[in-house]
């Protein structure tokens, strides 16, 4: 089956600094990969996702970047801000599959 | 629409004792699935649906069921409670292939302590 591995597990920053969190996905299969943003307390909420026919993806401060052939992904938070603080999961599925594998979450802080 | 939602919210539960969580979408979708959050292990699936009355195994089933009989519900059963299964429990819903999207949304979660 798929395994997602991602790092760091801890990420703190200063405000208006950017942030990197890596991702690496074992199913060639997989073409669909999604960041989830968890609040304390809440249920992950999708942020941005990419699929595999393209390398990159960008929504205002976050972008999303796929290596197919390293099977690879990053998510890329610019100007950080306090309330960008919480724990974010990367994702791999096979579109349409209704099930995805997710790596076990970085918590990003951010230093006022 | 009020997206995912599930009850209880909280839950102990004895050694041996049974409960069903509950799921309910009103966002029409067919794919459902259930998740374990444990901290430091991300999401793990239980189960997950494509549909009313098609059921399959995730990376973690035992010690739950679940049926889908309607579109709209996905419960989730544990036969005899076990401290190992202390965790938090997420349903999540996303569109089928016909709608060309996969994106997923979760519940609020339940937070299931087993004595």
């Amino acid at each position: 089956g798929e395994n997602v591995e991602q790092h760091p597990s801890t990420l703190s920053v200063q405000e208006g600094d950017s942030a990197v969190i890596k991702c690496t996905y074992s199913d060639s299969a997989s073409n669909y990969f999604p960041w989830y943003k968890q609040e304390l307390g809440k249920g992950p909420q999708l942020i941005i996702d990419i699929r595999s026919n393209v390398g990159e993806k960008k929504d205002q401060r976050i972008a999303v970047t796929l290596n197919k052939t390293a099977k690879h992904f990053s998510l890329h938070i610019t100007e950080t801000q306090p309330e960008d603080s919480a724990v974010y999961f990367c994702a791999a599925s096979i579109s349409n599959a209704g099930k995805s594998t997710f790596g076990d979450g970085t918590t990003l802080t951010v230093k006022p | 629409n009020a997206g995912v939602t599930q009850t209880p919210k909280f839950q102990v539960l004895k050694t041996g004792q049974s409960m069903t969580l509950q799921c309910a979408q009103d966002m029409n979708h067919e794919y459902m699935s259930w998740y374990r959050q444990d901290p430091g292990m991300g999401l793990r699936l239980i189960h997950y649906s494509v549909g009313a009355g098609i059921t399959d195994q995730g990376e973690v089933p035992n010690g739950y069921n679940v049926s889908r009989s309607t579109t709209e519900d996905f419960p989730l059963r544990l036969l005899s409670a076990a401290p190992s299964q202390t965790s938090v429990y997420f349903c999540a819903s996303s569109y089928s292939i016909q709608h060309s999207t996969d994106t997923q949304y979760f519940g609020p979660g339940t937070r299931l302590t087993v004595l």
